[in-house]
């Protein structure tokens, strides 16, 4: 149990354009998610927690306009980086909590190029 | 503010050996504690959690953790390490406040397993 998923595992984009990673909740619902960032040899960075129905929460120094976040659903979360840029590029984690655990996508390897 | 220390950022072991990873935290109350497991190109997956009742805590994958509170340490051990171990691991505490499921990362430590 307990499974989320992530779309695109691999995405490769060119620069100014925008693309969309979609994070699921398999098997439960979630009403929080979380967006997490990770450069290369580094550990997770949070950039937002998003709410089933309302807005996310960035954290400081997040982009709100670049990093566009919808939880349209209790198993769905999407992250939709605008106007992409070579320094956009990064490994994206999502997660899911239920009672204080978070369970971890698999990841999405974005390239702008 | 809560935090994790992971003083070990590579740590290279035998095939066989045995292996401790450490973590300390900061923070104003119990914490819930957490390891995780990160492959190269992977998601991270949860090797066990400590929230209360026994410090000694059993996980996946023959991984056990103590919780010590006089220390404020979480450490992460295993008694016969196997190639299939390399990875880097993740301590992480949380949450950050009530009904929150926020969680705090430690920088990570990345094993290395010698055949």
């Amino acid at each position: 149990g307990a499974v989320v998923s992530q779309h695109p595992s691999r995405v490769i984009c060119k620069s100014g354009t925008s693309v969309k990673i979609e994070c699921r909740s398999l098997d439960f619902q979630a009403t929080t998610m979380f967006w997490y960032r990770q450069f290369p040899k580094q550990s997770l960075m949070l950039m937002a927690t998003s709410n089933e129905g309302s807005k996310a929460t960035y954290e400081q120094g997040v982009e709100k306009d670049k990093f566009l976040i919808n939880h349209a659903s209790l198993t769905l979360s999407t992250l939709t980086v605008t106007s992409a840029h070579p320094e956009d590029s990064s490994f994206y984690i999502c997660s899911a909590g239920q009672v204080y655990e978070q369970y971890f996508g698999p990841g999405t390897r974005l390239t702008v190029t | 503010a809560q935090s994790v220390t992971q003083p070990d950022i590579h740590i290279t072991v035998s095939e066989g050996a045995s292996l401790e990873l450490r973590c300390n935290y900061s923070y104003g109350a119990t914490p819930y504690l957490f390891w995780y497991v990160q492959s190269p190109g992977q998601g991270l997956q949860l090797l066990l959690k400590y929230f209360s009742g026994d410090t000694l805590v059993q996980g996946i994958k023959g991984f056990e953790a103590e919780f010590k509170r006089s220390q404020s340490s979480f450490n992460l051990r295993k008694p016969s390490v196997h190639w299939s171990d390399a990875a880097e691991y993740f301590c992480a505490v949380g949450p950050s406040g009530a009904g929150s499921y926020q969680l705090t990362f430690g920088k990570g430590t990345k094993l290395s397993v010698i055949p």
